[in-house]
């Protein structure tokens, strides 16, 4: 158990459609990172957190968003969602110090129907 | 950008043997880590090991363990005695120092072990 809670498991919603996945950090860990696992795009950093301020973006669509609240648990929001957003979304914590490994969470499958 | 570069997509090892996965990476940091994460069917990921460029000596933990040549800009991960649960898939991830802790994946290499 890597400490790290991502809900819901999965998700099954229609095109167009938002969501909210959100993850709890492992206690102590300030960092939170979001990740899309898709076959065609493999492991894709999304967006960072460190302490409820944004520190890193990677490759994350204008039609998603995420926040990191005073209690350190986060949100990544995907609105007017497509096809291709079904993956797997993954949020990983870690102690935001160089050299920490980052923990994951079991993910959120999201299928877009 | 960053580069990493896993050349095996796929890979049999025969159960007991030992298993070498490659990874090179390209980064101009001049200090940086090096993560190993394995991935099996189940889809969690699972951190592995650690190396930092500037460790003197290869990480090791348990049954894993790594080469890494800093010149090369390479960090092999070595599985010693290969059980059935070892079958998933392994991704590398180097992570500069100026990269404020976030990992960027290689395309990782699927491991299976035959009984």
């Amino acid at each position: 158990d890597s400490g790290v809670t991502q809900t819901p498991k999965h998700l099954i919603t229609a095109t167009g459609q938002r969501v909210t996945l959100r993850c709890s950090p492992r206690s102590g860990d300030l960092s939170v990172y979001w990740y899309q696992q898709s076959l065609d795009q493999g492991l894709q950093f999304l967006i960072q957190y460190y302490n409820g301020e944004e520190r890193a973006k990677g490759n994350i669509l204008e039609r998603f968003s995420a926040q990191q609240f005073p209690d350190l648990h986060s949100e990544l929001n995907l609105s007017s969602l497509e096809l291709g957003d079904s993956a797997l979304y993954f949020c990983a914590s870690s102690a935001g110090v160089f050299g920490s490994p980052l923990h994951f969470g079991n993910g959120t499958r999201l299928t877009v129907t | 950008a960053q580069k990493i570069t896993q050349t095996q997509p796929g890979m049999f090892v025969q159960e007991k043997e030992a298993v070498t996965l490659d990874c090179t990476y390209d980064t101009s940091d001049p200090s940086y880590g090096l993560f190993w994460y394995k991935q099996p069917s189940s889809g969690e990921m699972i951190f592995l090991i650690y190396q930092g460029s500037y460790d003197q000596q290869n990480a090791t933990e348990g049954r894993y363990s790594l080469n890494f040549q800093k010149a090369r800009k390479s960090a092999n991960l070595v599985i010693s005695a290969s059980q059935l649960g070892d079958s998933a898939m392994y991704f590398c991830a180097p992570s500069p120092q100026s990269n404020t802790g976030k990992l960027i994946f290689g395309q990782g290499t699927t491991l299976q072990v035959k009984p």
